[in-house]
């Protein structure tokens, strides 16, 4: 049971243009919601993150909103740039003292220049 | 500032070996600690998660094992490896209590 899930396995935006990644969840006892950046053969970056108790957080190009009704989040990159190129993994938190971390599948995103 | 370490970077090791992955944090005390496993075209898989030396909880039935001999170290072990534990092995950190994880550099395994 995929309890976090980003349903696009790919996007590719053109420079410039805005990026949405998008992640859905299941379960309602997630408190905190984050995104990382990866590339090939290298570690997770932290990227941004939001609390179940906001709607919007902001971190210069990046913006993530969460519609805790629909448990749905997405990851708003704009404006987009080559170097944005990369798997992006939303992940999700829950409440116990080891925060464990349940992530998506990840979403490829290719920035065309 | 805080920095996480892993070695080796890439392991290429026959079936029926040991493994030995090794994972020190720098800059920070009484971290939870974490190994997860992600397989090729695959999402993180959390394996082990440590909240204190010598306090070890495993999410995922396998034949690997974890250990925390000291509060910034973190071990992951096999006695024997299988095919199916090839794949990129990440540790990462965060304070305790907070959500936010850091994660190492990685180390692919390869198991033929």
């Amino acid at each position: 049971d995929q309890q976090v899930k980003q349903n696009s396995p790919s996007l590719s935006v053109q420079e410039g243009r805005i990026s949405i990644l998008n992640c859905d969840y299941t379960n309602s006892m997630f408190d905190y919601f984050l995104w990382y950046k990866k590339y090939p053969a290298e570690g997770p970056t932290f990227l941004i993150s939001i609390s179940s108790i906001k709607d919007k957080n902001e971190d210069g190009r990046f913006t993530v909103f969460l519609n805790k009704s629909a448990k749905h989040l997405s990851l708003h990159i704009v404006p987009s740039q080559p170097g944005d190129s990369a798997v992006y993994f939303c992940a999700a938190s829950d409440k116990g003292s080891a925060r464990q971390l349940t992530f998506g599948s990840g979403t490829q995103l290719t920035v065309l220049p | 500032s805080q920095t996480i370490h892993q070695w080796p970077a890439t392991l290429v090791q026959p079936v029926g070996s040991p493994l030995s992955l090794e994972c020190t944090v720098e800059g920070t005390s009484n971290p939870n600690l974490y190994w997860y496993r992600q397989a090729a075209g695959r999402g993180l898989q959390l394996l082990f998660y440590s909240v204190g030396i010598g306090q070890i909880s495993s999410e995922v039935p396998q034949n690997l094992s974890a250990s925390r001999p000291q509060d910034r170290q973190f071990i992951l072990s096999s006695k024997k490896l299988l095919l199916s534990d090839s794949g990129f092995y990440l540790c990462a950190w965060s304070v305790r209590r907070k959500e936010t994880q850091y994660f190492g550099p990685g180390t692919r395994l390869l198991v033929l």
